[in-house]
């Protein structure tokens, strides 16, 4: 099993592009979510879900847009990048709400 | 609303040295709680996980945590740290939902 992939593992924006990360995992699992991770703020969720057609919001949504067609895939679009989204983001899967969240590699994310 | 404190960003302890990371939640039903760890340069690993039964419970690695419901606190410790426990901390809390939020992270330094 791979686990939970991401690409890709770097990327440079320009300010007012726009990207999709892309998140695959092979566990069957049904949740999926993004986070990013910035010094001194931890891990911040984007967006999650609970299984194919449906997403929420979670704590720092804006600018970000996801869609779950599939199990396997939870891709994450920046719409207008600004330099504000320079961050690294992961996306983590987990069985169930009690289950641990299995992360992947992370994407470092440069908007200049 | 969904929340986690660590109040402590930063700390140092000597090797062999006991430990204790707190980490304060707000959440409006029965949480579910974790802690994981992440090594420098590296993804987050699961520590340990509460979400019901005995209020103290054993993760991997010799960490342990406490539920205190009446405090709001799930702190993690450790009896004897050592040097290749430095890396950061997070304490995370979510419910039946399936979105987790993670706190600012604890910063742990080892001394030799």
């Amino acid at each position: 099993n791979a686990g939970v992939t991401q690409t890709p593992k770097f990327q440079v924006l320009k300010t007012g592009q726009s990207m999709t990360l892309q998140c695959a995992q092979d566990m069957n699992h049904e949740y999926m979510s993004w986070y990013r991770q910035d010094p001194g703020m931890g891990l911040r969720l984007i967006h999650y879900s609970v299984g194919a057609g449906i997403t929420d919001q979670g704590e720092v949504p804006n600018g970000y847009n996801v869609s779950r067609s599939t199990t396997e895939d939870f891709p994450l679009r920046l719409l207008s990048a600004a330099p504000s989204q320079t961050s690294v983001y992961f996306c983590a899967s987990s069985g169930g709400p009690r289950n641990e969240q299995f992360f992947g590699p992370g994407t470092r994310l440069t908007v200049l | 609303a969904q929340s986690v404190t660590q109040p402590d960003i930063h700390i140092t302890v000597s090797e062999g040295a006991s430990l204790e990371l707190r980490c304060n939640y707000s959440y409006g039903a029965t949480p579910y709680l974790f802690w994981y760890v992440q090594s420098p340069g590296q993804g987050l690993q699961l520590l340990l996980k509460y979400f019901s039964g005995d209020t103290l419970v054993q993760g991997i690695k010799g960490f342990e945590a406490e539920f205190k419901r009446s405090q709001s606190s799930f702190n993690l410790r450790k009896p004897s740290v050592h040097w290749s426990d430095a890396a950061e901390y997070f304490c995370a809390v979510g419910g039946y939902t399936g979105k987790l939020i993670f706190g600012q992270g604890t910063t742990l330094q080892v001394k030799p």
